[in-house]
């Protein structure tokens, strides 16, 4: 089974500052990650996603996240935000498998609120 | 590519009443289609899983006898609230997978 913690439930930031939303993971294999953004009442975007080779990934609207094995950490950076970056940021995980992502499971979510 | 659009976006219906909601892979075919409940400020929860042609699989602690998913062509998939309560009031999204899930933009009940 797996499961994914987003440690923080709310991260308030100044415009142009930097961000990091923090996730971790326990699976018992081995899985792909991607963080979803969420705007309100909409459904989500991808981000990014780490499947495999380098552990540092760039995604849309210059977020990155960096895979760390050992720390089964996938935190999502940010170096400078902007108003429009808040949402709603979710962190998820599928167990690889034959056919594709088909499943994942999501973290409970951050709420990133960016002010001027 | 890889649009999915759900219809409606916003429903309201009364207690008792059913109500569906369709998802649509709009350039793409989708073998399998997920649906997702999501409550105010809540992350996302699997209902089940829709493979084309075959039956839904549930997730545990969902009832597949309120939740009727259909998921009769590649391209589309619907889901059914049947006789609806308030409790059932939710944010439902759909997302389609080639490979990746690719979601919806989601559809918001309330049951009065």
């Amino acid at each position: 089974a797996q499961s994914v913690t987003q440690l923080d439930s709310q991260v308030p930031v100044f415009e142009e500052a930097p961000v990091e939303l923090r996730c971790n993971y326990s699976s018992s294999v081995s899985v792909y990650l991607f963080w979803y953004v969420q705007y309100p009442n909409q459904g989500l975007q991808l981000l990014l996603k780490y499947l495999s080779g380098s552990t540092l990934v760039k995604g849309i609207n210059g977020f990155e996240a960096e895979f760390n094995k050992s720390q089964t950490s996938f935190h999502l950076r940010k170096p400078s935000v902007h108003i429009s970056d808040t949402a709603e940021y979710f962190c998820a995980v599928s167990p690889l498998g034959a056919g594709g992502y088909n499943k994942l499971i999501f973290g409970a979510g951050t709420r990133l609120a960016v002010h001027p | 590519g890889a649009v999915v659009s759900q219809h409606p976006s916003w429903v309201i219906c009364k207690s008792g009443t059913s109500v569906k909601i369709e998802c649509r892979s709009l350039d793409f075919q989708a073998t399998t289609m997920f649906w997702y409940r999501q409550f105010p400020k809540q992350s996302l929860m699997l209902m089940a899983t829709s493979n084309e042609g075959s039956k839904a699989t549930y997730e545990q602690g969902v009832e597949k006898d309120k939740f009727l998913i259909n998921h009769a062509s590649l391209t589309l998939s619907t889901l059914t609230v049947t006789s609806a309560h308030p409790e059932d009031s939710s944010f439902y999204i759909c997302s389609a997978s080639k490979v990746e899930q690719y979601f919806g933009p989601g559809t918001r009940l309330t049951v009065t």
